[in-house]
């Protein structure tokens, strides 16, 4: 079975550019979040979403949006890049039965985004 | 609220020693708690994880960790390291709907 792919692997954009980042999860999944990873940092929670809805958001600023569809992708867009934007951005996706999570996430490979 | 330390950056450790990484924990509710492994360029892979289950839990690749609830700790350990074990470990802690990571500890083998 496929795990959770993410595309693109690798961007670069300049600052004030858009991105966006899209993620699959492993099938049979309803939960995706998205965690941003700067080097030398532990993963950072951005969004969850379940069943299209938003489960929880991180501490980052409203230039961050994201969304589910009905066949349970993910999108995350990042509006007027800031240099220190750029980092790994992390897809995982969970189970999530019952709208609990035994927090156990299964990753993708990220997008890594340099904003120059 | 929930949060993790992991104490050391950075640990190194020569082929066939034994690996303890360090993590602490703090939940105010009971907390499920994880360990992963992050390979360079790639994401994070689940080892191993607590559930409130048995205490002294069992992982891929030979780690195991135990949970001690009066130290609020869940180290990491392996008897003998390999070189394939040089990677980045992450400590989270669930229980609530979103995992909460830890800084990260670099896992340096020497030949």
């Amino acid at each position: 079975d496929a795990g959770v792919t993410q595309s693109p692997t690798h961007l670069i954009k300049t600052r004030g550019q858009q991105v966006t980042l899209r993620c699959s999860p492993i099938s049979g999944h309803k939960s995706v979040s998205w965690y941003q990873q700067v080097l030398g940092q532990g993963p950072q929670f951005i969004f969850q979403y379940y069943e299209k809805e938003e489960r929880g958001r991180g501490n980052f600023p409203d230039r961050f949006s994201a969304r589910q569809f009905p066949n349970y992708s993910s999108e995350l867009n990042v509006n007027a890049l800031l240099l220190g934007d750029s980092a790994l951005y992390l897809c995982a996706s969970s189970l999530a039965s019952g709208g609990s999570n035994t927090g156990e996430l299964f990753f993708g490979e990220g997008s890594r985004l340099t904003v120059l | 609220a929930q949060s993790v330390t992991q104490l050391g950056s950075h640990v190194s450790v020569s082929e066939g020693a034994l690996v303890l990484l360090r993590c602490n924990y703090s939940s105010s509710v009971p907390p499920y708690l994880f360990w992963y492994v992050q390979y360079p360029n790639q994401g994070l892979q689940l080892l191993l994880k607590y559930t409130s289950a048995a205490t002294l839990v069992k992982g891929i690749n030979g780690f195991e960790a135990e949970f001690k609830k009066s130290e609020t700790s869940f180290h990491l350990t392996k008897p003998s390291a390999h070189m394939s074990d040089a990677a980045e470990y992450f400590c989270a802690v669930g229980g609530s709907y979103i995992p909460t990571f830890g800084r990260g500890t670099s896992l340096i083998v020497h030949p």
